[in-house]
């Protein structure tokens, strides 16, 4: 148990389907990340929240769509993704922008 | 962010210490050492960090040379479910994003 918990596990869907990801911490944290994890690639940082405020986007198509209603929860919208989006995306949180990140364990996204 | 190197796999026979490189030679005085690992299907695990002193924690020690270009994360007595990718990442003391940039890493295999 990390404590930053995602769900679904695994999704499948279309290029013209709609879905959304979602994240929630209980570890009392003030910021949250969303990372992409593609095969035989880095992970790649998506976007930052602070206090429900969004810090970064590090260059994601529109597609992708963030939401941090409060400090505890985060979602990642999606449509209209291509085959190529498919990865694990990973969420993270942390105390402070400067602390160490806790991860959960991902959703593993196909997109066919 | 200065840039590391990490040999691609290790084995070490469980029981042993299993010490895992990193060199970072490009290393600025204003930034840490952080370890993560990733074991399957989860996501990545924050270990330990320093700056100049040696760390200790109940996961892991980290050495870091007295030049700063090098470390090496010690865990005093693996075992199989240490099996995982570790990742050696130079972040900047102060980095409001939180911006970690994850490179190949060690894949560590604990062996019977």
């Amino acid at each position: 148990e990390t404590g930053v918990t995602q769900t679904p596990r695994h999704l499948v869907m279309g290029m013209t389907n709609k879905k959304s990801l979602k994240c929630e911490q209980h570890l009392g944290h003030n910021a949250m990340y969303w990372y992409k994890q593609s095969a035989k690639k880095p992970l790649e940082l998506m976007f930052v929240y602070n206090f429900k405020e969004q810090t970064e986007n590090n260059s994601v198509p529109s597609r992708f769509s963030p939401e941090c209603p409060n400090s505890s929860h985060l979602f990642l919208h999606l449509h209209t993704l291509q085959p190529e989006d498919s990865a694990l995306y990973l969420c993270a949180s942390s105390r402070g922008p400067n602390s160490p990140l806790h991860f959960g364990n991902g959703t593993r996204l196909t997109v066919t | 962010d200065a840039k590391t190197t990490q040999p691609p796999s290790m084995d070490c026979a469980e029981g042993r210490a299993a010490n895992l490189p990193c060199n970072h030679s490009t290393i600025s005085g204003n930034e840490y050492v952080y370890w993560y690992r990733q074991i399957h299907s989860q996501g990545p695990q924050y270990i330990i960090h320093g700056l100049k002193n040696n760390e200790t924690n109940e996961m892991a020690s980290l050495i870091i040379t007295e030049d700063r270009k090098s470390s090496t994360l010690i865990l005093p007595h693996a075992t199989l479910r240490d099996t995982a990718v570790y990742y050696c990442i130079v972040r900047p003391i102060w980095n409001a994003g939180n911006m970690l940039t994850f490179g190949g890493g060690t894949r560590l295999m604990v062996k019977p």
